[in-house]
Order: structure tokens, then C-alpha cells, then sequence
């Protein structure tokens, strides 16, 4: 099966732009987390999606937001950017929403914010 | 409210050493333990997790973690390091609710030499 995919792999953007990021799931993999990685916060839980649907949502400002379709695939963006949003953006899946599974991530897209 | 600590920026081992990466953990409720490890520019790759029973568990390329209770801890082991084992580790929890939602610690450098 071929992994998690992630696009882009890298963005530049500046101040006040918004950014749309793309994430797919392993095929049948329902369930799509993405998390947050900068070197002083480290890994943060953005929001998780399953069918659809929100079922979590870290500390983030209203600024990110995400959503899921019926295929499974995922998007997030970030709306009037800073420059505290340069990061690595994971995305991350499992078959279902379930403590017990692990997850399976992408390589991640890299935002720049100049 | 969850956490995970790495109280270890960095741990040095010589090749063929064994190694020790430690994580503790807070959480209220049945503890699911997670470690991850990442190389440079790629996503995180799932090392091996523990939900319940034996306490010393199994996982990918040789690691093993073990499990206990009393100390809340969740050190991650190898019996003999390789110098490729050079990467970043993290431990992550969940508590036993329905959500993937992970919580991370800050991560630990693991450098082998040969």
C-alpha cells in the first residue's frame, strides 16, 4: 500500500496570505489527524477528522481550520498567516478513530512564512 | 491534563552499545504508550506501542521498550545500537479515551558513533 502523501512538500508564503494543505490517507484509512512541528513547541495536535467529521481540536487559533471529504482525503488551511506559522505540517492516519492504533504519517509539508 | 517528558535532549552511545531513551508520562486513566522515531526532512515512522500486558514490548528494528506503572515510564531499549539508529525519537500517550489525538514529548537526540 502506498502511504500517507502529502502536498506540498514545501511552501513559501508571506504575512496575511492564506495556505491550503492536502493530505492522503492509506487507502482505507478513514481517520486523518494533523499535527503541528516547530523546534521550540515541538509535535502539536492540530485536529482529527473521521467521516467526515471533526472529533478533535487542539489549541489553535480559529485561523486553522480543516476538513475531510467522503474519500477520506484532507485538507487544512491556515488563514491570515504569521510568522510564528512556519513549521512542518504532519498529517497522519489510521483505519479508525481508536486509542489502540497507531498512526501512520506523512512526510510532512514544509511552510515557510517570510 | 496529559504529558509526556524526555528529560533527555541528547543521549551519546557508542556503536554496538546498548542504548536508553527515556520517556515518562502523566495521564489519567490506562496509559497507551507510543514510540516514534524520525530521520532529517521525513515524517515520523512508528517504532512500537504498548496498550496492555506484557510490560517489555517488542517492536521495529530491533527496539524494545518497557513499561512500568509505579515509575510511569516508558524507556525505549536496544541491546546493541547501530550508527543508522542516529535520529529523533519521541514518545507519545493517549489516554484510554476514543480519540487518536497524541500527545508528544519534546524528543531526544539519539547520536551513535562509531
Amino acid at each position: 500500500k502506498a502511504g500517507v502523501t502529502q502536498t506540498p512538500r514545501y511552501l513559501i508564503k508571506t504575512r496575511g496570505q492564506q495556505v491550503t494543505l492536502s493530505c492522503s490517507p492509506i487507502s482505507g484509512h478513514r481517520s486523518v489527524s494533523w499535527y503541528q512541528q516547530t523546534p521550540g513547541q515541538g509535535l502539536q495536535f492540530l485536529f482529527e477528522y473521521f467521516s467526515e467529521t471533526q472529533r478533535n481540536k487542539g489549541n489553535f487559533p480559529g485561523r486553522f481550520s480543516g476538513r475531510q471529504f467522503s474519500n477520506s482525503r484532507s485538507e487544512m488551511n491556515v488563514s491570515t498567516l504569521e510568522l510564528g506559522d512556519s513549521a512542518l505540517y504532519l498529517c497522519a492516519s489510521s483505519p479508525v478513530v481508536s486509542g489502540r492504533n497507531e498512526q501512520f504519517f506523512g512526510p510532512g509539508t514544509r511552510l515557510t512564512v517570510l | 491534563a496529559q504529558s509526556v517528558a524526555q528529560p533527555e535532549d541528547q543521549v551519546n552511545v557508542a556503536e554496538g552499545n546498548p542504548l536508553t531513551v527515556k520517556c515518562t508520562y502523566s495521564v489519567s486513566g490506562n496509559p497507551y504508550l507510543f514510540w516514534y522515531v524520525q530521520y532529517p526532512n521525513r515524517g515520523l515512522q512508528f517504532l512500537l506501542k504498548y496498550i496492555t500486558g506484557d510490560n517489555l514490548v517488542k517492536g521495529s528494528y530491533g527496539f524494545e521498550a518497557e513499561f512500568n506503572k509505579s515509575q510511569t515510564s516508558f524507556h525505549l531499549k536496544k541491546p546493541s545500537a547501530l550508527v543508522s539508529d542516529s535520529a529523533l525519537y519521541f514518545c507519545a500517550v493517549r489516554d484510554s479515551s476514543n480519540t487518536g489525538k497524541l500527545i508528544f514529548g519534546q524528543g531526544t537526540t539519539l547520536q551513535v558513533k562509531p
